[in-house]
C-alpha cells in the first residue's frame, strides 16, 4: 500500500519569508495529491491539490510541485502570514483517488 | 464542495462505556469514510462506510470495537464500543462527492475517556 513520508515536522519562519514542506510517496501509480491544512480544534481544510498531469499549480499564494520520477511533491507559501500557523498535511490515496493516506504533518509557525 | 456536521462535537466518557457519532452530508456523496486522529498525530483511516451493507475495515481495527452504520446516502455513524483511555481521539467523518473527486472532512468529535 501507500506509505507516504513528510518533513520537516516542525517550520518556523518570519513573516513574509516562504515556507516549503516537502512529502515523498511509495506507490507510482499515484496519481493525486492534496494537502490540507488543519488548524487548532477543527478538521482539516483541502487547501490545493495537483494530479499527476502537471508539475505545478498556483493558487495565490500557495503553489505545490511534483516530480513524479522521484515521487515526491512540495508545498510552497510565498510572503507567509502569521494566520498561515497551522499544521498542514500532504496525502496521496491509497488507491485511485480515494481514500487517502497522510503524512505526519507539519507544524508552521509564521512568526510576526 | 459539501458542508459536513458531526455530533457531538466533544464528550467526555467512562471507560468501558459507547459513544455513537453521527456525519450528516448536505448532499449525496459517493464515499464516506471514518479517521481517527490521536492527540499530536495524524489521520489514521478506520473504515469505509457502505451504503446499505458492511464498512470495510482497515488494518488493526474491528467492527466489534467500531461498528459502523450507512443507510443512505447522506448520513453515516461510527461506535467506539467499550472505551478506554487508549480511544481518546479526534474521530473525522469524510466524503467525496458526487460532482467532485476531493476528500473533505467533517469538524471532527473530539473524545476523551476517563
Amino acid at each position: 500500500g501507500e506509505n507516504v513520508e513528510q518533513h520537516p515536522s516542525t517550520l518556523s519562519v518570519q513573516e513574509g519569508d516562504s515556507a516549503v514542506i516537502k512529502c515523498t510517496y511509495s506507490d507510482s501509480a499515484s496519481n493525486y495529491f492534496p494537502w490540507y491544512k488543519q488548524e487548532l480544534g477543527k478538521g482539516p481544510q483541502l487547501i490545493i491539490d495537483i494530479r499527476s498531469n502537471v508539475g505545478e499549480k498556483k493558487d495565490q499564494r500557495i503553489a505545490v510541485t511534483l516530480n513524479k520520477t522521484a515521487k515526491h511533491f512540495s508545498l510552497h507559501i510565498t510572503e507567509t502570514q502569521p494566520e498561515d500557523s497551522a499544521v498542514y498535511f500532504c496525502a496521496a490515496p491509497y488507491s485511485g483517488n480515494t481514500p487517502l493516506v497522510f503524512g505526519k504533518g507539519t507544524r508552521l509557525s509564521v512568526i510576526a | 464542495s459539501a458542508v459536513i456536521s458531526q455530533k457531538p462535537s466533544r464528550d467526555i466518557c467512562q471507560r468501558g462505556t459507547s459513544l455513537t457519532i453521527q456525519c450528516q452530508v448536505d448532499s449525496q456523496v459517493t464515499m464516506m469514510f471514518w479517521y481517527r486522529q490521536q492527540p499530536g498525530q495524524s489521520l489514521t483511516l478506520i473504515a469505509t462506510a457502505n451504503q446499505g451493507s458492511e464498512a470495510t475495515y482497515e488494518s488493526g481495527f474491528v467492527i466489534d470495537k467500531f461498528p459502523i452504520s450507512r443507510p443512505n446516502l447522506t448520513f453515516s455513524t461510527l461506535t467506539v464500543s467499550n472505551m478506554s483511555p487508549e480511544d481518546s481521539s479526534i474521530y473525522l467523518c469524510s466524503v467525496v462527492g458526487v460532482s467532485y473527486n476531493e476528500q473533505f472532512f467533517g469538524p471532527g468529535t473530539r473524545l476523551t475517556v476517563l
